[in-house]
């Protein structure tokens, strides 16, 4: 079964500045997809980015970007010009093709004014 | 439009009743799926549908039933609802089962078991 991981349960960051948040994944899969997920206090969950195991150009939609080191299975995101609205859980998930979404644990991001 | 809905948003009951929870989406997916998210936030699948066939059924007590009347609706009924059931419950839906789609979330069901 696969696993994923995040080391970090809160993250704080200042307004304008960037942050990164950690995950890792175990599995023996050579063909997956990896997911960010955002949920704000509304608890909508919210797909961030979507990143495809067998690209290795890592995956950008604006502000976001991700880190993706399919030898250390580890999947990163990178948040720049952080803002307040950025404040949320974010969650990183693991899809087997042909198999249901995992996801981690979940990171709790503060922006700060 | 909302693209997946789930009613009702908030549920507060006592223990031992049964209640529904109701989801459709208008996207056109194939597959539907139920998560249960708890107190500290960790997700898990319970159950998944893909074209109203059950493919999915996680570790779940058999006092959840989920139904799928058709491909756009997938109902979770729960049966003696006891307090450990409080979370929240979320319906989602992807393209097709296979092939690493994206899924999208209804905004949840805040259940309270007293």
């Amino acid at each position: 079964a696969q696993t994923v991981t995040q080391s970090q349960p809160e993250m704080s960051v200042q307004e304008a500045e960037t942050v990164t948040l950690s995950c890792t994944y175990d599995t023996s899969e050579s063909n997956y997809y990896l997911f960010w997920y955002k949920q704000p206090p509304s608890r909508q969950m919210i797909l961030v980015i979507r990143q495809e195991a067998y690209k290795q150009q890592n995956a950008t939609e604006n502000r976001f970007s991700v880190n993706f080191q399919k030898a250390a299975k580890s999947f990163s995101l990178k948040i720049s010009d952080s803002q307040l609205g950025d404040t949320a859980m974010y969650f990183c998930a693991f899809n087997n093709a042909g198999n249901m979404l995992t996801f981690g644990g979940g990171t709790r991001l503060m922006v700060k004014p | 439009d909302t693209a997946v809905s789930q009613t009702p948003k908030y549920l507060v009951t006592q223990m031992g009743n049964d209640k529904s929870i109701k989801c459709e989406q208008n996207l056109g997916h194939d597959t539907m799926y139920w998560y249960k998210q708890d107190s500290k936030k960790f997700l898990k699948i319970m159950f998944s549908y893909n074209n109203k066939e059950l493919i999915i059924n996680e570790t779940v007590p058999n006092r959840f039933s989920p139904k799928s009347p058709d491909k756009a609706h997938l109902n979770l009924h729960i049966n003696s609802l006891e307090l450990g059931d409080s979370a929240v419950y979320f319906c989602a839906s992807s393209q097709r089962f296979a092939g690493g789609y994206g899924y999208t979330f209804g905004s949840g069901t805040r259940l309270t078991v007293v």
